[in-house]
């Protein structure tokens, strides 16, 4: 079956580190992956977007690696602050016409 | 800035009773979706439009149905709403076909009772 997993248990970092967080898929071959950021009670903000046939984006203290044989998305942020705290969600289009589907989301906890 | 909007931020609703949830777009963005959110299953596609009156099932779209009668206004009904409909709901909208970000609105907390 088809699958999109990323960590459910929270992520705790200090202040200043840099975050990792992991998106595994399975049995879909996608053209590109999205990441976005989820504030509690919020609708998700896009952030950054990654083709098929780039290894790596970067946005400002963020970096998004894409490794099709792997199946597997890394998504940095570089010099944590507290700000940065919230639920990052990984989605991949599996048909070229935006339907996306999303993983569950890791939740991202900075602390000072 | 592409704003998303959503009639409502909390909603409570009787079994039976048809809902209507509203969301408009103001950047003239021709897709349209309707997600749902619940713990542990993550945003899950219930419908999509690629232009005005069109519309396409999703991955859950049993139970709900959409219109878009205007380019900038997409609704979903719960025809007959049932207490397994409770969830967060959050619309979202892309500038076209294509490789393009979705914007989301701020979604709509509805508890069915």
């Amino acid at each position: 079956s088809q699958k999109i997993e990323q960590n459910s248990e929270a992520l705790n970092i200090q202040e200043g580190k840099t975050a990792t967080l992991t998106c595994n898929y399975t049995n879909y071959s996608p053209a590109y992956l999205q990441w976005y950021r989820q504030d509690p009670g919020r609708g998700p903000v896009f952030l950054l977007l990654i083709r098929e046939n780039e290894k790596e984006k970067r946005k400002e203290r963020l970096k998004v690696t894409f490794d099709t044989t792997l199946k597997q998305s890394l998504f940095h942020i570089t010099a944590s602050q507290p700000a940065d705290s919230a639920t990052y969600l990984c989605a991949l289009d599996r048909t070229g016409f935006q339907k996306l589907v999303f993983g569950t989301g890791t939740r991202l906890l900075v602390s000072p | 800035d592409v704003k998303v909007t959503q009639s409502s931020r909390y909603l409570v609703k009787r079994t039976g009773e048809k809902v209507f949830l509203e969301c408009v777009q103001d950047m003239d963005h021709e897709n349209m979706f309707w997600y749902r959110q619940d713990p542990g299953l993550g945003l899950r596609l219930i419908y999509f439009s690629y232009d005005v009156k069109m519309k396409e099932k999703g991955d859950i779209p049993e139970g709900y149905s959409v219109s878009r009668e205007k380019k900038e206004r997409f609704s979903l009904i719960l025809e007959s709403a049932s207490t397994n409909q409770t969830s967060m709901y959050l619309c979202a909208s892309s500038p076209a076909a294509g490789v393009y970000e979705q914007y989301f609105g701020p979604g709509t907390r509805l508890t069915v009772t």
